[in-house]
């Protein structure tokens, strides 16, 4: 079956710009969640999605918000952008309960200028 | 509230030598643990999972890790490193409220010297 999709892999940005990233997770699956990657913080949680609902949201700013579609589908948002956003973004696709894996995507990876 | 300790950023290993990477849970309650491999710009992949079942966990390309509850630990090991094992490993614990939510320690980098 087919596996989790991010679009676009590369983003390049200017700092104030916004952006929007997309993941379709694994047909079936009804949580989505999604990691910030850097190389000074690591993987770091940024928000959960399930049946549309976002369960769990991490210690990210209000900049940082996104949604999920009544098909699963996922969409992040990061406005304003500054250069300390630059990371990547990897979207995680699960059946939603924790002893479950997770599936990831191959990221976005996305660079502020 | 649960959290993740990998001892190690990075580790060098020859090839055809064992492979012992660390990982140390902390958790309130019985965790749910996992092991991922991400290679260069790639996402994460599952090596294996723990979930209250076996304490001994076999996973895909000839890893294996072992629960050790008086440890509060989850070392991932393979007998015999090979040249495709070079990534970066991640121990994560899955989080146990009311949503799906990985923890995951901060990583260890393997080389796999010839």
């Amino acid at each position: 079956k087919a596996g989790v999709t991010q679009t676009p892999r590369y983003l390049i940005k200017t700092r104030g710009q916004q952006v929007t990233l997309s993941c379709s997770p694994i047909s079936g699956h009804r949580s989505v969640s999604w990691y910030q990657q850097t190389p000074g913080q690591g993987l770091q949680f940024l928000f959960e999605y399930f049946s549309e609902t976002q369960r769990n949201k991490g210690n990210f700013p209000g900049r940082f918000s996104g949604r999920q579609f009544s098909n699963s589908r996922s969409e992040m948002n990061v406005s304003t952008l500054e250069l300390g956003d630059s990371a990547l973004y990897l979207c995680a696709s699960s059946l939603g309960s924790p002893n479950t894996e997770a599936f990831f995507g191959q990221g976005t990876r996305l660079t502020v200028v | 509230a649960q959290s993740v300790t990998q001892l190690g950023s990075h580790v060098s290993v020859s090839e055809g030598a064992l492979v012992l990477l660390r990982c140390n849970y902390s958790s309130s309650v019985p965790p749910y643990l996992f092991w991922y491999v991400q290679y260069p710009n790639q996402g994460l992949q599952l090596l294996l999972k723990y979930t209250s079942a076996a304490t001994l966990v076999k996973g895909i390309n000839g890893f294996e890790a072992e629960f050790k509850k008086s440890e509060t630990s989850f070392h991932l090991t393979k007998p015999s490193a090979h040249m495709s094992d070079a990534a970066e490993y991640f121990c994560a614990v899955s989080s146990m409220d009311s949503s799906y939510k990985l923890i995951f320690g901060s990583g260890t980098r393997l080389l796999v010297r010839p």
